[in-house]
């Protein structure tokens, strides 16, 4: 079956501006979860959604950074003002149940100049 | 706080060769779950296993083996007779047990297999 998929692949955009990278799930996983990977570094956990509540955000680093999944089932992660330090790759990954491993999608890659 | 380490940032064999990657971590938890991902060059993370901490057995799926040992907190994975395709970063990841396991990595090694 299909994947985690994210779009788009690859986002520019200029210092200060807003972006928004969407993440479809694997159809029925009920766990939802956005990770930030900075080269050569493992990914760093941003935020977590069961259905459409927001479990845990912990991981976002600051008010610019936000994330909604409306349905339950497509998220968006929202960055306002961006920032050089922003830049990364953002990867979304899904699960059947949280206790379950979870599936990442090819990630988005976001260079801000 | 949880940790993963994995100390070798870059390993190079030559194909046929076996190759032990090595991770060790922190943790206070008593249950918790330890996996492992490969990110082949075109990015996308793999699910290769996961462990659960009470289960201290070893596991094999083909050329692939993980060792779990408790008593030094560590969780190794081994490739015999390596080959070509082997060639990615792996990270070594651990979750608390239970609902909202969101996964705490490791810096990754990046395995080279030569021919």
């Amino acid at each position: 079956g299909a994947g985690v998929s994210q779009t788009p692949s690859n986002k520019v955009t200029e210092k200060g501006k807003y972006v928004e990278l969407r993440c479809d799930p694997i159809s029925g996983h009920t766990a939802l979860y956005w990770y930030r990977q900075s080269l050569g570094q493992g990914p760093e956990f941003l935020i977590y959604f069961q259905g459409t509540g927001a479990a845990d955000d912990s991981g976002l680093p600051n008010d610019r950074f936000f994330a909604v999944r409306p349905e339950g089932s497509v998220s968006t992660l929202k960055i306002q003002r961006t920032e050089r330090g922003d830049s990364a790759v953002y990867l979304c990954a899904s699960s059947p149940d949280p206790s379950y491993e979870q599936y990442f999608g090819p990630g988005t890659r976001l260079t801000v100049t | 706080a949880q940790k993963v380490t994995q100390a070798q940032t870059e390993i190079s064999v030559v194909e046929k060769e076996d190759v032990t990657l090595d991770c060790v971590y922190e943790t206070r938890d008593t249950t918790y779950y330890l996996f492992w991902y490969k990110q082949p060059p075109s990015g996308e993370l793999v699910f290769l296993i996961r462990r659960n901490s009470f289960d201290e057995q070893n596991e094999i799926s083909g050329r692939y083996s993980w060792n779990f040992q408790k008593s030094t907190s560590s969780f190794n994975f081994t490739i015999t007779a390596s080959q070509v395709v082997d060639s990615a970063v792996y990270f070594c990841a651990l979750s608390r047990a239970g609902t909202a396991s969101k996964l705490t990595f490791g810096t990754g090694t990046r395995l080279q297999v030569t021919l």
